[in-house]
């Protein structure tokens, strides 16, 4: 199985700032990564695919990059709204697998 | 607008077998792949399995075959999580999914959740 980690595990911001998340896989995926943000209770909503592809309707300040092994996700000036866990997931091969996520707190 | 409604809760002992349904609406249910993820609680997201109901046949997570079966039916729009033997370690949330495209392992649309509870 190729397993993703993610870093930090956990990280404080405020309003404004400028996050980055990044996830690495234990073998190259290509481009096959998509990012996913959660909170509390519930489902998990969709952002990015195609490792920087945004999903409809997901505003602007949401990026992602990379390929291979290393990825990032960027939120360029966060939102109150955007204090949430956030995952990446590789969709290269089976069994599709999640990194541990990152809770991104407020400052 | 695709939606994806679940099943409620479910309470059930040691050893036995829950089923958890996911009905969806909105867009041609058999050409996209639907997934099962699982989210015990305080807990990462994990993938169990998936099928794409127009070929019916489904893939499993290698932790999880001989344990779980995943099937679709194209006549009601419905998918379908069964895992068997259940133990207290399974007590989660369970989502099912939907591909943002054919077959793909990117999850667009996501169910509300159903949680199942293992406890004697």
């Amino acid at each position: 199985d190729i397993q993703m980690t993610q870093s930090p595990s956990s990280v404080s911001a405020s309003v404004g700032d400028r996050v980055t998340i990044t996830c690495r896989a234990s073998q190259g995926v290509s481009s096959w990564l998509a990012w996913y943000q959660q909170k509390p209770g519930k489902a998990p909503k969709f952002l990015i695919y195609a490792a920087s592809s945004l999903q409809s309707g997901v505003p602007s300040r949401f990026s992602g990059s990379g390929s291979g092994t290393d990825f990032t996700l960027t939120i360029s000036s966060l939102q109150p709204e955007d204090f949430a866990t956030y995952y990446c997931q590789q969709a290269n091969s089976f069994p599709y697998t999640f990194g541990q996520g990152t809770k991104l707190e407020i400052k | 607008q695709v939606q994806l409604v679940q099943s409620e809760a479910e309470v059930k002992k040691p050893g036995s077998s829950v089923r958890v349904s996911c009905k969806a609406s909105g867009d041609s249910f058999s050409r996209y792949s639907i997934s099962w993820v699982r989210q015990a609680p305080g807990q990462g997201l994990e993938w169990m399995g998936g099928i794409i109901p127009i070929f019916g046949s489904a893939n499993y997570a290698q932790r999880f075959q001989g344990r779980v079966t995943i099937t679709a039916d194209e006549s009601t729009s419905t998918a379908y999580m069964e895992l068997s033997s259940l133990r207290s370690e399974d007590t989660a949330v369970y989502y099912c999914a939907r591909a943002r495209d054919g077959s793909s392992g990117y999850f667009a649309y996501w169910g509300q959740g159903t949680l199942v509870t293992v406890s004697s």
